[in-house]
C-alpha cells in the first residue's frame, strides 16, 4: 500500500518569505505527482504537476522531484497572505487491486503567511 | 465555465437515516470521484467512476454506494448512516483516469450524522 507523508504538518512564514513543503512516498514505481491547494471552506484546487526528476517552476512556485529518494517538494517564493491554505501532494495512481488506477493524497501541510 | 457542483453543502442526519449526496460537472469529464476528508487523514478515496455505470471501489467503500446514470452526474449514497460517517465529502472529476490529468474538485458537503 502506497504511503504518502507530508511535513511539516503546519508552517508559518512571514510575508515575502520562502515556504518549503515536503512529501515522501513509498512506491518506487510512482510516476506522476501533483500539488493541490485548499483554501478554508473550499475544495482542493490543482496547483502544479511534476512528472520528471528535477525542478519545475511556475511563477512563484517551484516543485522538485527526486524519484530515487522517494521525495517531492514544493517551494513558494515571496509568500503572500493569500497563499495561506492547506497543501496536499498527490502521488501518481498505483495499480489498485481491481486493475484500475487511483491517486493517493498526503495528509497535508497547513501554511500560514503572516503580514 | 469549468465547474463541479455539489448539493447540498451542509446536511444533518440522524443515525440510521439514508443520505444522498449529489455531484455535477459541466466539462463532459469521463472520470469522477468521491472522497471524504477528515482532519489529519487527508483525502480518502471512496469510489471512482470511469463513465456511466462503470464504477470501482476506492480505499474506503464500506458503507457507501454510488450511482452514475449520466456522465455529468455522480451520486454518493449512504444507506443507514452511521456517526463515523460524519465528514466533509468532496466530489471531483478529471478528463480521463490517467495520472497526467488534474482533478477538479467541488466545494464539498459537510455531513453530520447524529
Amino acid at each position: 500500500q502506497q504511503k504518502v507523508q507530508q511535513s511539516p504538518e503546519s508552517l508559518i512564514v512571514p510575508e515575502g518569505g520562502m515556504a518549503s513543503l515536503n512529501c515522501t512516498f513509498s512506491d518506487r514505481n510512482s510516476q506522476y505527482f501533483w500539488w493541490y491547494r485548499q483554501h478554508s471552506g473550499e475544495g482542493p484546487k490543482a496547483l502544479m504537476s511534476i512528472f520528471s526528476n528535477g525542478d519545475k517552476k511556475e511563477g512563484r512556485f517551484t516543485a522538485h522531484l527526486n524519484k530515487a529518494s522517494l521525495y517531492v517538494s514544493l517551494h513558494i517564493k515571496d509568500s503572500q497572505p493569500s497563499d495561506s491554505a492547506l497543501y496536499f501532494c498527490a502521488v501518481s495512481p498505483i495499480f489498485h487491486n481491481t486493475g484500475n488506477y487511483k491517486y493517493v493524497f498526503g495528509a497535508g501541510t497547513r501554511l500560514k503567511v503572516i503580514a | 465555465d469549468m465547474k463541479v457542483t455539489q448539493m447540498p453543502r451542509y446536511l444533518i442526519k440522524r443515525m440510521g437515516e439514508n443520505v444522498l449526496l449529489e455531484c455535477g460537472q459541466d466539462m463532459s469529464h469521463e472520470t469522477m470521484y468521491w472522497y471524504r476528508q477528515d482532519p489529519g487523514l487527508g483525502l480518502q478515496l471512496i469510489y471512482i467512476s470511469y463513465d456511466v455505470d462503470s464504477n470501482s471501489e476506492g480505499d474506503i467503500p464500506k458503507g457507501y454506494r454510488v450511482s452514475r446514470k449520466k456522465r455529468e452526474h455522480f451520486s454518493l449514497i449512504l444507506d443507514s448512516a452511521k456517526t463515523n460517517q460524519t465528514s466533509v465529502y468532496f466530489c471531483a472529476s478529471s478528463f480521463d483516469w490517467g495520472a497526467s490529468y488534474e482533478q477538479y474538485f467541488g466545494p464539498g458537503t459537510r455531513l453530520t450524522v447524529l
